[in-house]
């Protein structure tokens, strides 16, 4: 069974760029969370979608949004890059919202 | 999000030697998971817990559900060089949302 998988897996971007990350979840999972790793730090929880709408997001500016597709993947999007945005952004997958979640191996968004 | 204070933050044992981690909450949560990860990589799960007193095993690896549903721990034993890594706890807090909330991690350094 393939696990979570994301693209791209690593993304450079200037400052004031947009960046677009993206997650497939395992397949017959239905809710896709992100989570941002920036260097040295524990992960800090950015969004949650099941079956296609959000259901909670994390202590993080508007300009950090996404959205998940009737296939359930999912894509986030961060607008108007800032250098302290670069980090490791981890997509996990749970079968349903009481299960354990499953990670990606990540994207490296690097801001200059 | 929840505070998580993981303890230790730093581990450098040699092989062979038991580990002990633990991470306590100011929240009751209802779940507690311990992830494993390696540079570069994204969390992989090791062991999930949803019951307060609850002791599960995965191999060489222990981890409890402490019975004030505040606090848990994971042990190894006979450690190897490929334990090393970071790891994390997460505890889900019994309410809407149902993010996780990390420990900011234990970096684990093993040396033949």
């Amino acid at each position: 069974e393939a696990g979570v998988t994301q693209s791209p897996t690593h993304l450079i971007k200037t400052r004031g760029q947009q960046a677009t990350l993206r997650c497939s979840p395992i397949s017959g999972h239905t809710s896709v969370y992100w989570y941002q790793q920036a260097l040295g730090l524990g992960l800090q929880f950015l969004l949650w979608y099941d079956e296609g709408e959000e259901r909670n997001r994390g202590n993080f500016p508007p300009r950090f949004s996404g959205r998940q597709f009737p296939n359930y993947s999912s894509e986030l999007n961060v607008n108007a890059l800032e250098l302290e945005d670069s980090a490791l952004y981890l997509c996990a997958s749970s079968s349903n919202t009481y299960n354990e979640q499953f990670f990606g191996p990540g994207t490296r968004l690097t801001v200059l | 999000g929840q505070q998580l204070n993981q303890s230790p933050q730093s581990m450098f044992i040699q092989e062979g030697e038991d580990v002990s981690m633990n991470c306590t909450s100011s929240s009751i949560f209802n779940t507690w998971l311990w992830y494993k990860q390696d540079p570069g990589e994204g969390p992989v799960l090791l062991i999930a817990l949803y019951k307060a007193g609850e002791l599960t095993s995965n191999g060489r690896l222990t981890a409890q559900f402490g019975i004030t549903r505040k606090d848990s721990f994971l042990n190894i034993s006979a450690s190897i060089p490929s334990d090393v890594g970071i790891y994390f706890c997460a505890g889900r807090v019994p309410s809407p949302g149902y993010a996780l909330n990390f420990g900011k991690g234990t970096s684990l350094l093993v040396t033949p």
